[in-house]
């Protein structure tokens, strides 16, 4: 069955520097796995996915993810936080055997000081 | 165009009522999900639609929570003598079809059982 870990419930960071939210996948089959957002009393925004092309996937807003097989993991970065960034991070995989539900971590708590 | 669009925002009612939670995807989309995001957790798959029909509903806790979609676009969750534990915030997603499309969420419905 698939799962993610995300590593951390909270990151803080000043703005301007870089960000590092962290995430590790357990699927059986090769993944498709996303980076969501939730911005307070806003609906969930997609970032950015990978789905076997590209090992280095580009998203919205300056952020990218790097699937790495051999670490199992795919973490998300952004060389330079902005006050804006500060939100609810998910990682997310995709179920593949029968069902197209997404599976999701239980979230990291991004915090940009100025 | 218009996003997913959930009614009503805010719903309190009390333990052992009936609720109904509406859902209306975007126009096109033949996918329709169901989530339910406690405090604190990340998003949690319920059930979701590809068409009329209940294409996966094993997310569903029991047998007092249900979900239609007869026309194939509104979908309507409802919960039987809700609990306490009922009490989440309810997430509708859509997607273009079931094929692996990325899922657009709406803002969700925050439930809370008294």
């Amino acid at each position: 069955a698939q799962s993610v870990t995300q590593l951390d419930s909270h990151v803080s960071v000043s703005e301007g520097t870089p960000v590092l939210l962290r995430c590790n996948y357990s699927s059986s089959y090769s993944p498709s796995l996303f980076w969501y957002v939730q911005h307070p009393n806003k609906g969930l925004q997609l970032l950015l996915k990978y789905t076997s092309a590209a090992t280095l996937v580009k998203g919205i807003n300056g952020f990218e993810a790097e699937f790495k097989k051999s670490e199992t993991s795919f973490h998300l970065t952004k060389p330079s936080a902005h006050m804006s960034d500060a939100a609810e991070y998910f990682c997310v995989v995709r179920a593949t055997y029968n069902t197209d539900k997404l599976i999701f971590g239980t979230g990291t708590r991004l915090q940009v000081f100025p | 165009g218009a996003g997913v669009s959930q009614t009503p925002s805010n719903k309190v009612t009390e333990k052992g009522k009936y609720v109904e939670l509406r859902c209306d995807p975007i126009s096109g989309h033949t996918a329709l999900y169901w989530y339910r995001q406690s405090l604190g957790q990340g998003p949690e798959f319920l059930i979701y639609f590809q068409g009329t029909g209940a294409a996966d509903d094993s997310g569903l806790p029991n047998d007092r929570f249900f979900a239609v979609r007869p026309e194939g676009s509104v979908s309507t969750l409802k919960i039987q003598r809700t609990e306490r534990g009922d009490s989440a915030v309810y997430l509708c997603a859509s997607s273009l079809t079931d094929r692996e499309d990325t899922q657009y969420f709406g803002p969700g419905t925050r439930l809370t059982v008294l």
